[in-house]
This record gives C-alpha cells, sequence and structure tokens, in this order.
C-alpha cells in the first residue's frame, strides 16, 4: 500500500503562496493522488486530484514531476480561512472494484493576519 | 442536494454499551466508506461497500465493529462492548463510483465517547 509522508504544520501569512509537498515513494501506476482539506468538527473535503503534471482549479495547483514519488499542492494567496489540516493521500484500487483510501497525519497550515 | 449527513452527531455510551451509527450517503452514490478518526490524526479507514456489498473490511480493528448496508444506500456501523479506545470521531463518505479517481463526500461525523 502506499505511504504518504507530509510535513506535521507550516505556517504562512495572508496573501502568501502555500506550498506543500507529499512524498509518496511507492506510488502505483494507476494510483491517482489526492488532496483534502479538514476544518475542525467537520469531515475532509476534496480540494484536486491529479496523475501527473499539473493540475489547476479554482482553489489550488498540483505539481507532480515525471517519476511521481512527490507531488506539491500549491494554494495561491492564502487567507486566514485556510487554516486548516491538509491530507495527501494516494489511491489504492483493489483487484475487486474497491478502494482502500489511506489518510497520513495530514499537514496542519495556520494562516496569520 | 443534500450531502453525507450521519446520525446522532454526538453519542455517550458507558464502557460495555453497544452503539449504533447510522450513515445517509449521497443519493446514488454507489461507493460508501467508513473512518475512525482519533483527536489529532488522520481518518483511518474501517471498511469499503460498493452497493450492498461490503469488499474490504480490513480496518475494523475487532470483531466488536460490524458495519451493513443492507439496501445499497444507507449504512450502520456498529460497535459492540465499547471500550474507551474506541472513543473517536466516525466519518462516513461516499463516492459516485469508488475507483482510484473518484471524489469522496464526506459527512460531519459522529463523535463517540466512551466512559
Amino acid at each position: 500500500l502506499a505511504k504518504t509522508t507530509q510535513p506535521i504544520s507550516m505556517d504562512s501569512y495572508e496573501g502568501q503562496e502555500v506550498n506543500i509537498t507529499c512524498s509518496h515513494n511507492n506510488i502505483a501506476t494507476n494510483d491517482y493522488i489526492t488532496w483534502y482539506q479538514q476544518f475542525p468538527s467537520q469531515g475532509p473535503r476534496f480540494i484536486i486530484q491529479g496523475y501527473k503534471t499539473k493540475v489547476t482549479n479554482e482553489v489550488a495547483s498540483l505539481f507532480i514531476p515525471a517519476d511521481r514519488k512527490s507531488s506539491t499542492l500549491s494554494l495561491p494567496r492564502v487567507s486566514l480561512s485556510d487554516t486548516a489540516v491538509y491530507y495527501c493521500l494516494v489511491g489504492d484500487t483493489l483487484n475487486t472494484g474497491g478502494f482502500k483510501t489511506i489518510f497520513g497525519a495530514g499537514t496542519r497550515l495556520f494562516v496569520k493576519a | 442536494g443534500a450531502g453525507v449527513s450521519q446520525s446522532p452527531r454526538y453519542k455517550v455510551a458507558k464502557r460495555g454499551q453497544d452503539v449504533a451509527l447510522r450513515c445517509d450517503p449521497i443519493s446514488g452514490h454507489v461507493s460508501l466508506f467508513w473512518y475512525q478518526q482519533a483527536l489529532g490524526q488522520g481518518p483511518e479507514f474501517l471498511t469499503y461497500f460498493q452497493n450492498e456489498a461490503q469488499l474490504d473490511k480490513s480496518g475494523l480493528p475487532s470483531d466488536r465493529f460490524f458495519a451493513e448496508r443492507p439496501e445499497g444506500s444507507v449504512s450502520t456501523l456498529k460497535i459492540q462492548r465499547t471500550q474507551k479506545e474506541d472513543s473517536a470521531v466516525y466519518l462516513c463518505a461516499s463516492s459516485y463510483y469508488g475507483t482510484g479517481r473518484d471524489e469522496q463526500f464526506f459527512g460531519p461525523g459522529t463523535r463517540l465517547t466512551v466512559l
């Protein structure tokens, strides 16, 4: 099973760009890389997903190098409301068609004014 | 449209009691997941359903934990003879397909406290 490693915590200031890198050395060929955001007392929320190169949506960008052993979530111009825990996960699709999701400990991002 | 809902939101149980936690997934979603999240930790996978079939229960910590989804929609996670170490937030998520590239939609969780 592919596991992930992320920094435990990061601090930033409002308006800055934040990059959170995740390592997943054992990623399988068919695995996708997904990032979730979690606020206190809420369930995680999907942010972005990618397989290789770069993906961008309205809230973030995801950079994946050619070897796919790591990925970087980029949050442009963060605000106080971006203070949350960010999880990087790699999908493990079972032969039976299921999908076992492995969350790590996540990265606690604290945005300061 | 309604998202994933869970009930109760909070549950306090005495050690040794049985509890049942309910999850109402998004209508039409094929896949349903249960997770356990301890304080300060990431969610830990418990079990996975595709429609009514439980395809993976490898994350259930003991045989005191049992999950079902008899009609392929609502799911119940049951914990028998609760122990203090069962105290956690139990999250339910659903997804339309359940493949490795399918977004999971999470409920707010049920916070279980075992005294």
